[in-house]
């Protein structure tokens, strides 16, 4: 089965760059979408095919994806970009969608 | 606004089946352009998908889940249902449902969740 693996946490402080990771085999030959989640409430997808933003995402989200990672990257980082990231790609060999397993974004 | 919502008991016994059901309001389950989803998410970890169905009741499941889950839709009532059956501890996470746009090819929109435990 597919496995997708992100470091467990990435620090940052306000105003600066956050790069997320999402590495898997090969997983630029997929599309990556990318879902944020604050404690307590559900995931929210912030991007898809890779660097498509949903309607209502500011322009501070983007993504890219080549190789064997694909990261997203927030710009100019504020308190309420804190949260829990996790990419997600279809496995067209199982058919079935993979999830990684979060990196938790901590706003210095 | 399309809005999900999730139903169904919070506490199940280890080896019965667990059932919950998932209400769309503001749009038709019946759409071509859609598949609607179950994820699950132990907490402290990260989400797992459960499976899928499109309107005409084609499926897809997680390999590592399929012979213990069934998911079925109810066009009459708008809802689409989970049926989890021999469970767990290891089944007690938190329960989402989803919608995903065929265009979009992600999960767009979600339920709140439910807290389903497994326990005696």
């Amino acid at each position: 089965s597919y496995v997708l693996t992100q470091p467990p946490s990435v620090s940052v402080a306000p105003g600066e760059t956050a790069r997320i990771p999402c590495s898997g085999n090969n997983v630029g030959g997929k599309s990556v979408h990318w879902y944020q989640q604050k404690p307590g409430q559900a995931p929210v997808l912030v991007m898809h095919y890779d660097s498509d933003r949903p309607s209502g995402i500011p322009e501070r989200f983007s993504g890219s994806n080549s190789g064997n990672t694909a990261t997203l990257t927030i710009s100019r980082v504020e308190a309420g970009d804190e949260a829990d990231y996790s990419c997600q790609v279809w496995d067209t060999l199982s058919e079935h969608y993979v999830f990684g397993p979060g990196t938790k974004v901590t706003v210095l | 606004q399309v809005q999900l919502q999730e139903s169904g008991p919070g506490l199940v016994k280890p080896s019965q089946t667990l059932s919950l059901t998932c209400t769309v309001s503001g749009g038709s389950i019946s759409s071509g352009s859609y598949f609607w989803s179950w994820i699950r998410q132990p907490a402290g970890k990260g989400p797992e998908w459960i499976g899928r169905i499109f309107a005409s009741g084609d499926t897809n499941y997680n390999p590592s889940l399929k012979s213990q889950v069934t998911i079925s839709v109810d066009t009459s009532k708008n809802q689409f249902s989970l049926k989890m059956t021999s469970v767990t501890a290891a089944d007690t996470a938190v329960y989402y449902c989803a919608r995903e746009a065929v265009v979009v090819a992600a999960l767009d929109y979600w339920g709140q969740g439910t807290l389903v435990a497994v326990s005696s």
